[in-house]
């Protein structure tokens, strides 16, 4: 069965420090993967999707990046976290449109 | 970017009463999802919907594929303390991702 590993599952950080959020699917092969941002426990808002190795697209222009360094590996990046950062990462993985499956989610708090 | 009319925002009901919540988009989807979030963890999917006027269960839960593609609704019957949490509507396409309802936050009084 298909497994979603996302962490860490809770994060600190001062302003202008680096971030790098990790996530890997195991079971399945080629996933399309996601990252998403929550703000306030509503409104889930797509950031980056990759349907393969390299392939990155982003939703919305920020300060944060994507690689998929691999396979079944998404990472989430910043250079330098603004405070608007904060908020619950989640890392989604989907097999064409046949829904998607979150894992469990990485709270940020900037400070 | 777009976001689907989830309605609605809140519910408060008793325990053993029915719940039914819906969405609707300007524009047509594939697929129709229904989530439950649970406070600090990641969406659960409930119930998956591919074909415009698909009827799905799964327990207490049914769910139903709009014929114009358009829309959803979600019903939960019987309801217990155990559904308490934000319920999402998501709609998708192909591999370019899922957009979301703003949720139905759902609130039991025993």
């Amino acid at each position: 069965s298909q497994t979603i590993h996302q962490w860490p599952a809770t994060l600190v950080q001062p302003v202008g420090s680096p971030l790098s959020l990790e996530c890997t699917v195991e079971g399945t092969s080629n996933p399309n993967l996601y990252w998403y941002r929550q703000a306030a426990g509503r409104g889930l808002q797509l950031l980056f999707y990759s349907v393969g190795i390299g392939q990155i697209s982003s939703e919305v222009p920020q300060n944060l990046s994507a690689s998929r360094p691999q396979d079944r590996q998404f990472i989430l990046s910043s250079k330098k976290l603004l405070l608007s950062d904060s908020g619950f990462y989640l890392c989604a993985w989907s097999l064409g449109a046949r829904g998607a499956f979150f894992g469990q989610g990485t709270r940020l708090t900037v400070v | 970017g777009q976001q689907l009319n989830q309605s609605p925002q809140s519910m408060f009901i008793q325990e053993g009463e029915d719940v039914s919540m819906n969405c609707t988009s300007s524009s047509i989807f594939n697929t129709w999802l229904w989530y439950k979030q649970d406070p600090g963890e990641g969406p659960v999917l409930l119930i998956a919907l591919y074909k415009a006027g698909e009827l799905t269960s799964n327990g207490r839960l049914t769910a139903q594929f709009g014929i114009t593609r358009k829309d959803s609704f979600l019903n939960i019957s019987a309801s217990i303390p155990s559904d308490v949490g934000i319920y999402f509507c998501a709609g998708q396409r192909g591999a370019d991702g899922l957009t979301f309802g703003k949720g139905t936050h759902l609130i039991i009084q025993p």
